[in-house]
This record gives structure tokens, sequence and C-alpha cells, in this order.
């Protein structure tokens, strides 16, 4: 297996504008979450699914950000309009027998 | 609130040595503790999972142990290797909420040849 995927690898944009950042899980994990590192707050949970169900959402910022999981192989985080303050490395996890799996991450930078 | 504080935050040391980095939490009410590697630019890599259940868990050079009622876990790195450079993280599982984890802000090692 190829691992998580995250798509793209580095995202700048401008202030305002919409992004939405890509995941696809390991095959046959049925949890997935969306995290978020930075230097200042280090590695934060967003949004976890488990079985394509949003289960946990408090950690989503406000209602800039949103989520989907629309079938088991495939999740959007999406940032509508985007800010500054959300520059930081996306990351995409998916989870087996409670071990966590992590993409490369997605680099944000919000100019 | 779960907190998770890791000491030292960086840590520096010459290869071949034995080396020990810490991890403690606030909230002994947890399911399980994992131990991640990141490398610069890449995402984690789970090392070890302990349950809250266990004392500790092996990994070729690495052992980590849990103490759960003192809130404590130590990551134990035999005969360091340069390639063990690297950001190491501890996170904790809470014991009502499933997959949770909440994460220590890393311990930063470097292994000099």
């Amino acid at each position: 297996d190829a691992g998580v995927i995250q798509s793209p690898r580095h995202e700048v944009t401008e202030m305002g504008q919409e992004v939405t950042l890509r995941c696809k899980p390991i095959s046959g994990h049925n949890s997935l979450f969306w995290y978020r590192q930075t230097m200042m707050r280090g590695l934060e949970l967003l949004i976890y699914f488990n079985n394509n169900v949003p289960i946990d959402d408090s950690g989503m910022p406000e209602d800039r950000f949103s989520a989907k999981m629309p079938n088991a192989s495939f999740s959007t985080l999406k940032i509508q309009p985007s800010e500054p303050r959300d520059s930081a490395v996306y990351f995409c996890a998916s989870s087996y027998a409670e071990k966590l799996f992590f993409g490369s991450g997605t680099q944000l930078s919000v100019l | 609130k779960q907190e998770v504080t890791q000491i030292p935050a960086a840590l520096s040391v010459p290869e071949g040595e034995n080396l020990v980095l810490n991890c403690s939490f606030t909230d002994s009410a947890i399911y399980n503790l994992q131990w991640f590697r990141q490398d610069p630019g890449k995402g984690l890599t789970s090392l070890l999972l302990i349950q809250s259940s266990q004392r500790e868990q092996t990994s070729g050079r690495l052992n980590a142990s849990l103490d759960k009622s003192s809130g404590r876990s130590t990551l134990y790195i035999a005969a360091s290797q340069p390639g063990d450079s690297a950001t190491y993280l501890c996170a904790v599982n809470r014991e009502t909420s499933g997959s949770r984890l909440t994460f220590g802000e890393g311990t930063q090692l470097t292994v000099n040849p």
C-alpha cells in the first residue's frame, strides 16, 4: 500500500481565496483524522471521521473550515475564505488497530 | 483538559550513546500512549503503542515504558545512530473519546557521528 496520500504537498494562496486539501486514506482503515501543525500550537486535531461519519469536529477553528468524507477512500478539508493565520502544515491520518498512519502533509501558506 | 509535556525539548548526543526521552501527562485516565517519530518535512511515523494495562513495549533498539498512575512515559533508545535524528512525539489517547490523541510538543534529537 502507498500509505496515506495527501495533495497538494505545497499550497500558496492569497488571503480570501478558497483552499481545498485532499486525502486518500489507507485502504481498510475505518477512521480518518485531520491535524494541523504549527510551531506555536504543535499538533492539533481538527476533526475525525469513523466509517465516513464525522465524530468530533470540536477542533475545527471556525466556520471557515469544513471537512467531508464522501466515501471510504477520500476526504477533503476546505478553508473558505483563507486567512494568513491558517498558514500551517495540515496532516491527514488514518488508523488501524489504534495505530495512526500519517500522510506527508500539505504545507499551506496564505499570503 | 489533558496536557502532555515532553522534556527535554532538544537533545544532542554522540553516536552510540544510550538515551532517554521523557513524557508526562496530567490526566491518568488514558486508553493508550503512542510514541511517534517525525523527520523534517515529513509526517509522523508510529514507533510504539502501549495500552494502559501494559508497562512497556519494545521494538528493536527502542523501549517505551508507561507508569499510568504517575502520568509518565519514557522512550529509551539504545546505541543511538545518526539516523535516529528526528523529533520524537508522545501522544495519549483519552479513555472516553475513541481515537482522539493529545500530543506533546516533541523532543528534537540530534545524534552526532
